[in-house]
């Protein structure tokens, strides 16, 4: 009963670095989210995905890149890191089975600290 | 753009005391959200609430939907330990979720 996953759980890394955090999930919904939480300012969308291969942005997309080439993984990179982007980062996916029928299941989070 | 405001951004209870947190949004809700993040954990889903005036209740809490479906509030009777945490509502539409920014529920003993 895996659910869903984020690796690492903890990173610390240097301004400038590029960093990919993973996610995955083992119920094959379709879709998939990214959220950054920092106090004072709960849950922002960073970017989602509708199904593989299919993503948008969200609320606060700059400085990061996602991809989706599998239903199950869904990595977020940060390309050159800054200190801004230290934050704890959640991964969530959701199957819309019906029109009101879309709860959201997190993983743990990646607590991200940049230099 | 959609808003989806939470008042009180902290709460301080003593334990055995009432607890109510509210969520108000700038447009009609289709449905709105409810979560829990426990201190150092992640969010996890409470109920979802579709219909105007909705009433929903889950031992100790109660959740309501109000009548122009674009407030709703939830209510933890009789506070616990257990109940300490963050408390979201949330918005669709549902591949852009709009997240509150919570209430903070700290316990007293």
């Amino acid at each position: 009963d895996a659910g869903i996953t984020q690796s690492p759980r903890y990173k610390i890394t240097e301004t400038g670095r590029q960093v990919t955090l993973m996610c995955h999930q083992t119920w094959s919904h379709s879709y998939m989210f990214w959220y950054r939480q920092d106090l004072g300012h709960g849950l922002r969308l960073i970017y989602y995905s509708a199904a593989a291969d299919i993503t948008d942005k969200g609320e606060v997309p700059d400085g990061y890149v996602v991809s989706r080439s599998k239903t199950e993984n869904f990595p977020l990179t940060l390309e050159s890191a800054t200190r801004s982007q230290t934050s704890v980062y959640f991964c969530a996916s959701s199957e819309k089975r019906f029109q009101n029928d879309n709860e959201q299941f997190f993983g743990p989070g990646t607590r991200l600290t940049v230099l | 753009g959609q808003q989806v405001m939470q008042i009180p951004q902290y709460q301080h209870v003593q334990e055995g005391e009432d607890f109510t947190t509210y969520c108000n949004s700038s447009t009609t809700l289709s449905n709105i959200q409810w979560y829990k993040q426990r201190p150092g954990g992640h969010p996890v889903f409470l109920i979802q609430l579709v219909k105007s005036g909705e009433v929903k209740k889950q031992k100790r809490l109660t959740f309501q939907f109000g009548e122009a479906k674009k407030n709703s509030s939830l209510h933890i009777t009789a506070t616990q330990t257990t109940d300490v945490g963050t408390y979201f509502c949330a918005g669709p539409p549902w591949d852009k979720i709009i997240f509150g920014k919570g209430t903070r529920l700290h316990i007293l003993p």
